[in-house]
């Protein structure tokens, strides 16, 4: 089945720092998508990506859905600390019936 | 209140007993899905229903089935359950009637089999 290689798999940074993950596959997605999942909770949608070069932010926070359809990157400028939590990358494609792939996701840690 | 909700939040129970975790969601969504979340691995599909009538497995469906009873309703089943079925459940919707089939988790089930 489809893989998402997300990394880093964790970071440790002080407030005010950027930050950058990103996820690449060996297949295509039609849709990229970027969640965040705080502690104890389900995961929210942070951005969707619907086009390949589009780059789309929100606050903080900016994702790219790469020109090869095969990856996509999220930034988030000057961190505060409740930006900790676990960051998901997940991509869709319409040939498995809507059925989103995630990747294993990336745990933020920002230091006060 | 909240949209999408999950009984019971968490549950501890022993090895081979049958246990049940609901999900009701007041979203009008047509699609559900159960998904278990396992440190270091991401979340991954159990099963998935498009409509009152369907049923599909997903990526790990062994070990589980469920129910759909309603549109708002999505229950999972451990017929017998096993200790490395220890896990974080969510259950989420999402309505493809938009750009994107964009899923609404809710809170989770810790489970616990001992």
């Amino acid at each position: 089945g489809q893989q998402l290689n997300q990394s880093p798999q964790s970071m440790f940074i002080q407030e005010g720092e950027d930050v950058s993950m990103n996820c690449t596959s060996s297949s295509i997605f039609n849709t990229w998508l970027w969640y965040k999942q705080d502690p104890g909770e389900g995961p929210v949608l942070l951005i969707a990506l619907y086009k390949a070069g589009e780059l789309t932010s929100n606050g903080r926070l900016t994702a790219q859905f790469g020109i090869t359809r095969k990856d996509s990157f999220l930034n988030i400028s000057a961190s505060i600390p409740s930006d900790v939590g676990i960051y998901f990358c997940a991509g869709l494609t319409r040939g498995s019936n809507y059925k989103l792939t995630f990747g294993k996701g990336t745990l933020l840690t920002v230091n006060p | 209140d909240a949209d999408v909700t999950q009984t019971p939040r968490n549950r501890i129970t022993k090895t081979g007993k049958r246990i049940m975790l609901e999900c009701s969601q007041t979203k009008g969504h047509d699609r559900m899905y159960w998904y278990r979340q396992d440190p270091g691995l991401g979340l991954r599909l159990i099963y998935y229903s498009f409509d009152v009538k369907d049923i599909n497995k997903g990526e790990i469906s062994d070990g589980y089935s469920v129910s759909r009873q309603a549109q708002a309703k999505f229950s999972l089943s451990l017929e017998s359950a096993i200790p490395n079925q220890t896990a974080l459940y969510f259950c989420a919707t999402s309505d493809f009637g938009g750009p994107v089939d964009t899923q609404y988790f809710g809170p989770g089930t810790r489970l616990t089999v001992l």
